[in-house]
Formats: C-alpha cells, structure tokens, sequence
C-alpha cells in the first residue's frame, strides 16, 4: 500500500532563511506523481509544486524546489528566503498511478519568526 | 466560478440529523473528489468522480456517507444520522482529467461541519 510519512510535525524558521521540510514516501509502482500543497490557518490547501517520478530534475517553482532522491523514496521540500506569509501547514502527497486519489501525510506546520 | 465552490462554508448541526454539503468544481474539470480533514490531521480520501465512470467510493468511512455528482458537474455529500465524530472540515477538489502524472488537483475552502 502506498504510504507517506512526514516525520516533523513542526518546525521553526527564522525569516528569510532556508528550509527544509521532510517527505519519505513507500510505494511499489515505478510511475506516480509527488505534490507538496500548503495550508494556511484559512483552511484552503493551496499547490504548490509537483514532481513526477520519471523527471531528471528538481522540481522548482519560484521560492519551492523539490529535492527529489528516487532511490531513497524521498521529496523533500525546500523553501528558500522564508515569508512571515509562509506560516503554515505543508502536505506531501501522492498520486499513483492509473489512479487521480491523492494520498497525504499527516503534514508539517511551519512557523517563520520575524 | 474560478475556483472550486463549497457551501456551507460552516455548518452546526444536532447529533442524529442529515446534513448535505454542495460542491460546484472548475469549470471544464473532469474529475471531482471529497476529502476529509479532522483537527489537526491529514486528509482523508473520501469518493471520487471520474467523467462518467463508476465512483470509486472506497473511502467512505460508513454506508452512513453517500455522494452524488448529478450533470458531471455539482457534487452533493450527504451524511446521515450524524455523530460528533463526523465533526470535520470536508474538502471538495477538481482536475481537469482523473488520471494522468502532472494532473493537479484544485482544492474548495472547505465546509466546516460541527455536530454537537
């Protein structure tokens, strides 16, 4: 069964500092989809940046990179020059494939401190 | 509309009641899904729609829990009897196509569901 694990539960950042926000993900299928999406405390889950799993290359998107490691199941998340406006929850996801399901992990709240 | 529309965007309701949430996706979007998210916690799947294709239903947590999608377009999720556990934000998404890597999928503010 396909599974995602986010191992911090919260994490701090001081303002315009780089951070790094973990995603392992377990799978059998060799094609699937990995998307980080970010929670305000509003309540609408925003996309932010995808990775498909035969991509060569990082994802970017802006201040959003995603350091994609295949052979170690990992897609962390790594938001360069932190925003107050950056405060938040961040899921990690994935799509398998043959399916449009989104499978989250439990996700990270990010508190960036001025 | 732009984005993917929720109504009610809050509702309190009393224990043992129906309750019916609305979700009116993107324009064009082909596939439609429900999610729900209890405090502090990940998403849950739910249903999902796919253009005419049998629902994949698999995430109802309870035959208390159906959903319809009339025209391929409006969504309705109705919950009956319901319990306090229910109490959730439901999330209602889109995307232009159901399968496909790179298909991004476009989430609803939400409908907050109270059950006291």
């Amino acid at each position: 069964a396909q599974k995602i694990t986010q191992t911090q539960p919260g994490m701090f950042v001081q303002e315009k500092e780089a951070v790094t926000l973990d995603c392992t993900y377990d799978t059998s299928d060799q094609s699937y989809g990995l998307f980080w999406y970010k929670q305000p405390s509003s309540g609408e889950m925003i996309f932010l940046i995808y990775q498909g799993s035969y991509d060569e290359q990082n994802a970017t998107e802006g201040r959003y990179s995603l350091n994609f490691q295949k052979a170690r199941k990992s897609a962390n998340l790594v938001i360069s020059a932190s925003q107050l406006g950056d405060s938040a929850m961040y899921f990690c996801a994935m799509t398998p494939r043959g399916t449009g399901k989104l499978i989250f992990g439990q996700g990270t709240t990010l508190q960036v401190k001025p | 509309g732009a984005g993917v529309s929720q109504s009610p965007s809050n509702k309190v309701t009393e224990k043992g009641k129906d309750v019916e949430l609305r979700c009116d996706p993107i324009s064009g979007h082909t596939a439609l899904y429900w999610y729900r998210q209890s405090l502090g916690q990940g998403l849950e799947f739910l249903i999902y729609f796919q253009g005419n294709s049998a629902p994949d239903k698999s995430g109802l947590p309870s035959d208390r829990f159906s959903a319809e999608r009339t025209g391929g377009s409006v969504s309705t999720l109705t919950i009956q009897r319901t319990q306090q556990e229910d109490s959730a934000v439901y999330l209602c998404a889109s995307s232009p196509q159901g399968w496909g890597l790179g298909n991004t999928i476009y989430f609803g503010e939400g409908s907050w569901l109270t059950v006291v």
